[in-house]
């Protein structure tokens, strides 16, 4: 069967550090690989998509950045955490057509 | 634009029956209506999605009106479990446009 895990659960940074968050899926083949965060008391918000090895597309503007070095292996990064960058980021896959997206458990980061 | 309408709150006794509304008059004939869940500090989970026909698994049952534009999902026993924030999401299957966007959803408060 098929499982998606991020890591780390809760992340504390100061501000002007860098960030690397991963997720990993297994039991799949070329999925589509999703990184939404959601700050606190707001709606989830996509952040990354990528259909395949190195090809990142982002949906908005923003101190962060995706890679995809590994079919099943998806990266969020940041050189500089911003106060703005606080929130609860997850990941998710599909195999694409019109099926769910399943999600990770996601990671809380506080930036202070 | 919001492609969906929900009210934003609703509540029900347990054990009872949950039907949560959802409004989507510009839906196109190629977009699916979806709905997911997010309990509070998780990510989101699937539950349902349809076409046109009334759709029932093992969590909910869809219903999708004749013309399409409003549905209903309904968990037929409400449990305190259920719980959540229930996000009606229209996509179509596949394209630059397939992603699923996430709105305010419809927080529902199951009470003993």
């Amino acid at each position: 069967s098929q499982t998606i895990h991020q890591w780390p659960a809760t992340l504390v940074q100061p501000v002007g550090s860098p960030l690397s968050l991963e997720c990993t899926v297994e039991g799949t083949s070329n999925p589509n690989l999703y990184w939404y965060r959601q700050a606190a008391g707001r709606g989830l918000q996509l952040l990354f998509y990528s259909v395949g090895i190195g090809q990142i597309s982002s949906e908005v503007p923003q101190n962060l950045s995706a890679s995809r070095p590994q079919d099943r292996q998806f990266i969020l990064s940041s050189k500089k955490l911003l106060l703005s960058d606080s929130g609860f980021y997850l990941c998710a896959w599909s195999v694409g057509g019109i099926y769910g997206y399943t999600f990770g458990s996601g990671t809380r980061l506080t930036v202070v | 634009d919001a492609k969906t309408t929900q009210p934003p709150s609703m509540d029900c006794a347990e054990g009872r029956a949950a039907n949560l509304p959802c409004n989507h008059s510009t839906i196109s004939g190629n977009e699916y209506v979806y709905w997911y869940r997010q309990i509070h500090s998780q990510g989101p989970q699937y539950i349902i999605h349809g076409l046109k026909n009334n759709e029932t698994n093992e969590m909910a049952s869809l219903i999708i009106t004749e013309d399409r534009k409003s549905s209903t999902l309904i968990l037929p026993h409400a449990t305190l479990r259920d719980t959540a924030v229930y996000y009606c999401i229209v996509r179509v299957a596949s394209g630059a446009n397939s992603k699923l966007t996430f709105g305010k959803g419809i927080t529902l408060s199951v009470r003993p």
